[in-house]
């Protein structure tokens, strides 16, 4: 599985856009774009994950970009709430031997 | 999503002795995963819990270590043998294949463990 790089921290003011960056130079082709969250002393929570397409759910919108080399995870309107650390990971699917590897991610903090 | 319940939630143990922790889902599930978290540190994964069979293992981690039990499609147990406080993290559960959702894996909310 590919490896991500990810900024180590990153604030965010509450009601704006948290906008958390990852870099996948080495990803595959066949390997998705997993982010999950885990708020402080909680397992960890899934927000989406991608192909190749921009996706959105009720939670988040992942933007890939064409080459695939990067994402960015983007919460709309942050809240306290969204304080958390934030993984992004690669793998390709399950019936390939795919595993969620998880490396040290974002600390974002929301600021009132 | 699934629904994951692990007991206990939190323990304190002597070193020495044995703790095992049960791992419950709400629906049946493809596949089942145990990992480690220890203090300060990111998630790192102990083994894959296959239904009828021995779990797979990633390096570092052993049976005799980590038994692993998977006896049907909703349950699943982790023991931690002869503990020392190296050993206190938080282990977590995980499921895949919930629902349908075969590429989505949900986390249980873990047990902290503590060693003296």
């Amino acid at each position: 599985d590919a490896k991500t790089t990810q900024p180590p921290s990153m604030d965010c003011a509450e009601g704006r856009a948290a906008n958390l960056p990852c870099n996948h130079s080495t990803i595959s082709g066949n390997e998705y774009v997993y982010w999950y969250r885990q708020i402080h002393s909680q397992g960890p929570q899934y927000i989406i994950h991608g192909l190749k397409n921009n996706e959105t759910n009720e939670m988040a919108s992942l933007i890939i970009t064409e080459d695939r080399k990067s994402s960015t995870l983007i919460l709309p309107h942050a809240t306290l709430r969204d304080t958390a650390v934030y993984y992004c990971i690669v793998r390709v699917p399950l019936n390939q031997g795919g595993k969620l590897i998880f490396g040290q991610g974002t600390e974002l903090s929301v600021k009132p | 999503s699934a629904v994951i319940s692990q007991k206990p939630s939190r323990d304190i143990c002597q070193r020495g002795t044995s703790l095992t922790i049960q791992c419950q889902v709400d629906s049946q599930v493809t596949m089942m995963f145990w990992y480690r978290q220890q203090p300060g540190q990111s998630l790192t994964l102990i083994a894959t819990a296959n239904q009828g069979s021995e779990a797979t293992y990633e390096s570092g981690f052993v049976i005799d270590k980590f038994p692993i039990s998977r006896p049907n499609l909703t349950f699943s147990t982790l023991t931690v043998s002869n503990m020392s406080p190296e050993d206190s993290s938080i282990y977590l559960c995980s499921v895949e294949g919930a629902g349908g959702r075969r590429e989505t894996q949900y986390f249980g909310p873990g047990t902290r463990l503590l060693v003296l």
